[in-house]
């Protein structure tokens, strides 16, 4: 029950930045916004999460809009270890549902 | 600091036969347990999570089931296996306290004969 939008694919010319959009319009007051991204073959990795405010991490940034109905990750610089699936999902409580996630492509 | 241990890192099964996949965190207590499943291709599908030993909620109806014996370890079961359930399975935990991120394991690849 995927309660986010995101682009199914995206590129980036490598040492770029790149903003990774995600739509999240039900999202409710007490949900929080978690990314996580992912390798083939392996487990998701986490990558940043927050409430309301903006939120900077040694991997990216958040930014979350105002009315919390979107969010854009942000990677400063895409580096080909940056290519992989990233996922934008919701926290109700102790439930996280991953949606289809944008497959990130680096370009070198 | 907290590890997560999930094996086997590969299985294949004919059908009907039985499944247990277990998982394992150290380092933490109390914690949030989740199973997970990804079929090629595809998005995470939230299978079971637990917050307590003995405590399951199930998000999908199917031939699997999960268990929680102890604070720190999740079993994931089946009794009769079936092509469809051929899969990425992923365990993960996080924190007691709401909202807190999630930490998977490397996942077993199912396959099903």
């Amino acid at each position: 029950d995927a309660k986010t939008t995101q682009p199914n694919s995206m590129e980036s010319n490598e040492e770029e930045p790149v903003h990774l959009p995600c739509n999240h319009s039900t999202i409710s007051g007490t949900d929080y916004i978690h990314w996580y991204r992912q390798l083939p073959s392996q487990g998701p990795e986490y990558v940043i999460h927050g409430l309301t405010s903006n939120v900077n991490n040694r991997m990216a940034s958040l930014a979350i809009a105002e009315d919390r109905k979107s969010s854009t990750l942000i990677l400063h610089r895409a580096t080909l270890r940056d290519a992989a699936v990233y996922y934008c999902i919701l926290v109700t409580g102790n439930q996280f549902y991953f949606g289809t996630g944008t497959s990130l492509t680096v370009i070198p | 600091s907290q590890t997560i241990h999930q094996w086997p890192a590969t299985l294949v099964q004919p059908v009907g036969s039985p499944l247990s996949l277990e998982c394992t965190v150290e380092g933490t207590s109390n914690p949030n347990l989740y199973w997970y499943r990804q079929a090629a291709g595809r998005g995470l599908q939230l299978l079971f999570y637990s917050v307590g030993i003995g405590q399951i909620s199930s998000e999908v109806p199917q031939n699997l089931s999960a268990s929680r014996p102890q604070d720190r370890q999740f079993i994931l079961s089946s009794k009769k296996l079936l092509l469809s359930d051929s899969g990425f399975y992923l365990c993960a935990w996080s924190a007691y306290f709401r909202g807190q991120p999630q930490h998977f394991g490397d996942g077993t690849r199912l396959s099903i004969l």
